[in-house]
């Protein structure tokens, strides 16, 4: 069975601070991918980031950064120096190689970035 | 390249009648995805459509049903609607074959209200 836990439903921050959003995920297939989707409050969910279970090298885009973990099956987010654009629902969600094209997403983070 | 689209973006219909969502991939892409995302079960897999064919499914009711068509396009179609079917319904494509390792990027969504 696969699951993504994210643990912060609501986070709010003061513009420029560094927000870090949790995720954790459970899967007994050793091939998997994990992704991170943004949706602002028209409802598209935005593509942010994919991952797989063989590169466990964390990545930094521009103000964002991702740390992959698999000793605690964790795939956290950062936003370095949040702007209030940044104001969205994060949501961190699984692929597994059993489940075909299938993601598992979490409950999701309300991040509000006020000014 | 255009992204997904999904028509119509609002809809508003009554218990007991059916209604029929469209959704357009991205030019190139086979594989088709839907999704329902609601406040209290969160977003959830409906099914896949590959090359006209459904490919994966969820655990929804078989009021919920799905086509593909030969240009990719996808329709879904919720027959004698419920109170709670109300929600968005994303749709997602990947490229090419989809599966494992493809990033599903998503359409607008369709905001269905049952009265």
């Amino acid at each position: 069975a696969q699951k993504v836990t994210q643990a912060q439903t609501e986070i709010s921050v003061v513009e420029k601070e560094d927000v870090t959003l949790d995720c954790v995920y459970e899967t007994r297939d050793t091939t998997y991918y994990l992704f991170w989707y943004k949706q602002p409050p028209s409802g598209e969910l935005v593509f942010l980031i994919r991952r797989n279970s063989f590169d466990e090298q964390n990545e930094i885009s521009g103000r964002y950064s991702w740390n992959f973990q698999k000793s605690t099956s964790s795939f956290n987010f950062t936003i370095t120096a949040s702007q209030v654009v940044d104001s969205a629902v994060y949501f961190c969600a699984l692929n597994q190689r059993t489940s075909g094209s299938r993601l598992t997403f979490g409950e999701g983070t309300q991040l509000t970035v006020n000014p | 390249k255009a992204g997904v689209t999904q028509t119509p973006r609002y809809l508003i219909k009554t218990r007991g009648q059916q209604v029929t969502l469209s959704c357009s991939p991205i030019s190139g892409h086979r594989s088709v995805s839907w999704y329902q995302q609601t406040p209290g079960q969160g977003l959830q897999f409906l099914f896949e459509y590959f090359s006209e064919t459904q490919r994966n499914k969820g655990n929804f009711p078989g009021r919920f049903s799905g086509r593909q068509f030969s240009n990719s396009r996808s329709e879904m179609n919720v027959s004698t609607l419920e109170l709670g079917d109300s929600a968005l319904y994303l749709c997602a494509s990947s490229s090419p074959a989809g599966g494992l390792q493809e990033t599903q990027y998503f359409g607008p969504g369709t905001r269905l209200l049952v009265l």
